[in-house]
């Protein structure tokens, strides 16, 4: 079974700061998910991490993946209010219909 | 126009009752998916289907039923309600390119009283 651990799951920071949200998973996944849900809405997609070393980034967000660690990270820089929402990391394979499996999310907080 | 859509958005109902949701999508996607978000926010996979055959089924039980008419349609029917089924439920879609990246649904929030 993937398992899929997030920390930290809860997260204030200041605007301007920078922070890193991270994201273990268990066994050998084909695809890394990022994703992103405002309170009361659907999940947004905000990455596709598919290879080890990929890195993508739009505005101030920016994921990273590591296969052989199995870890992903989700790097903020220069936090805006804007960004304040839960993120949402998901990995999957052949073996579960390419399924996702979720991790609890981090809630993320930005304060002026 | 919407890709993934469900129908209702909000349902409230009591224990005991039976229900369906409803969801289309219109990205001409094969794998369309059921997922259950609980009061935590933890997301968990219920069902999958692809080309309207299950190939999923999570420890579900068996009050929850799917139905896909066609590969744009996946139902979720729910038989005798209990108050633990309040969540949100989310549909989802997926196409084959080499992302296999899944498009949600607005959800459907279900309140069990």
């Amino acid at each position: 079974e993937l398992k899929v651990e997030q920390n930290p799951l809860f997260l204030s920071m200041q605007e301007g700061k920078n922070y890193t949200i991270y994201c273990n998973y268990s066994t050998t996944s084909d695809r890394l998910y990022w994703y992103r849900q405002d309170p009361g809405k659907s999940l947004e997609s905000l990455f596709v991490l598919l290879s080890n070393g990929a890195v993508k980034q739009e505005g101030r967000l920016m994921a990273s993946l590591d296969t052989k660690a199995r870890l992903s990270t989700l790097h903020i820089t220069a936090a805006v209010h804007d960004l304040s929402a839960t993120y949402f990391c998901a990995v999957t394979n052949s073996n579960s219909g390419y399924a996702l499996n979720f991790g609890k999310g981090t809630s993320l907080l930005v304060t002026p | 126009d919407t890709a993934v859509s469900q129908t209702p958005k909000y349902l409230v109902t009591q224990m005991g009752n039976d229900k369906s949701i409803k969801c289309e999508q219109n990205l001409g996607h094969d794998t369309m998916y059921w997922y259950k978000q609980d009061s935590k926010k933890f997301l968990k996979i219920m069902f999958s289907y692809n080309n309207k055959e299950l190939i999923i089924n999570e420890t579900v039980p068996n009050r929850f039923s799917p139905k896909s008419p066609d590969k744009a349609h996946l139902n979720l029917h729910i038989n005798s309600l209990e108050l633990g089924d309040s969540a949100v439920y989310f549909c989802a879609s997926r196409g084959t390119t080499t992302s296999y990246e899944q498009y949600f649904g607005p959800g459907t929030r279900l309140t069990v009283t």
